[in-house]
């Protein structure tokens, strides 16, 4: 059973759209979560960080976090050709010894914005 | 003023070979660790080490070999390269090992095993 889940895409929509990513997670004791975005051939760039249920906004950006529904989401408005990105879900839980956390990466969703 | 480095950048060996990548970060973190990033583009982490200690050391086979020899430089050192370890291999860092901490990666090294 995959840890943390993300349609792997690609997600197309056309420039000035809002893109909507999703991601599901089945640890319920994880309280940190992450969206990276990694170009192709490039490493992943923290874009949000989210760590209580509700809406965070970052400009053009908006991650929702539904911790009962183990569920976390990223919009981005007003999608440009350059946000044509992996978006990468990451989920922090607490390792067997409880003494450190981890990242746990979903697979990510290709995200591809239109002319 | 790179924060996270990494060398090589690209790693072109042959099976059976023994190599080794290097990190460095310059963010005043107390956490390290070492990802893998599959041809799929799965993710995966490999090692952890906070202030020169191995916190983290998932199911990864004996070839591979981390080293902490300050908690600014965590190098990963590969015995009698394989096939399957062909892939991506990011370095990252956080502030510390707590819950919560985001995670700032390297550029990577991609490593192709002929």
């Amino acid at each position: 059973q995959k840890e943390v889940e993300q349609n792997s895409g690609p997600l197309s929509v056309p420039e000035g759209a809002i893109a909507s990513l999703n991601c599901t997670y089945s640890d319920r004791g994880s309280q940190s979560f992450f969206w990276y975005r990694q170009y192709s051939g490039k490493s992943p760039e923290l874009i949000m960080s989210i760590y209580s249920n509700g809406d965070k906004e970052d400009g053009r950006f908006t991650a929702q976090l539904n911790k009962a529904s183990q569920y976390v989401s990223l919009l981005i408005r007003d999608s440009q050709p350059s946000d044509s990105a992996t978006y990468l879900c990451a989920v922090n839980s607490l390792i067997y010894t409880g003494t450190a956390s981890k990242l746990t990466f979903g697979t990510g969703t290709r995200l591809q914005v239109t002319l | 003023d790179t924060a996270v480095s990494q060398t090589p950048k690209y790693l072109v060996t042959q099976m059976g070979n023994d190599k080794s990548i290097k990190c460095e970060q310059n963010l005043g973190h107390d956490t390290m660790y070492w990802y893998k990033q599959d041809s799929k583009k799965f993710l995966k982490i490999m090692f952890s080490y906070n202030n020169k200690e191995l916190i983290i050391n998932e199911t990864v086979p004996n070839r591979f070999s981390p080293k902490s020899p300050d908690k600014a430089h965590l190098n990963l050192h590969i015995n009698s390269l394989e096939l399957g370890d062909s892939a991506v291999y990011f370095c990252a860092s956080s502030h510390s090992r707590a819950g919560g901490q985001p995670q700032h990666f390297g550029d990577g090294t991609r490593l192709s095993i002929l």
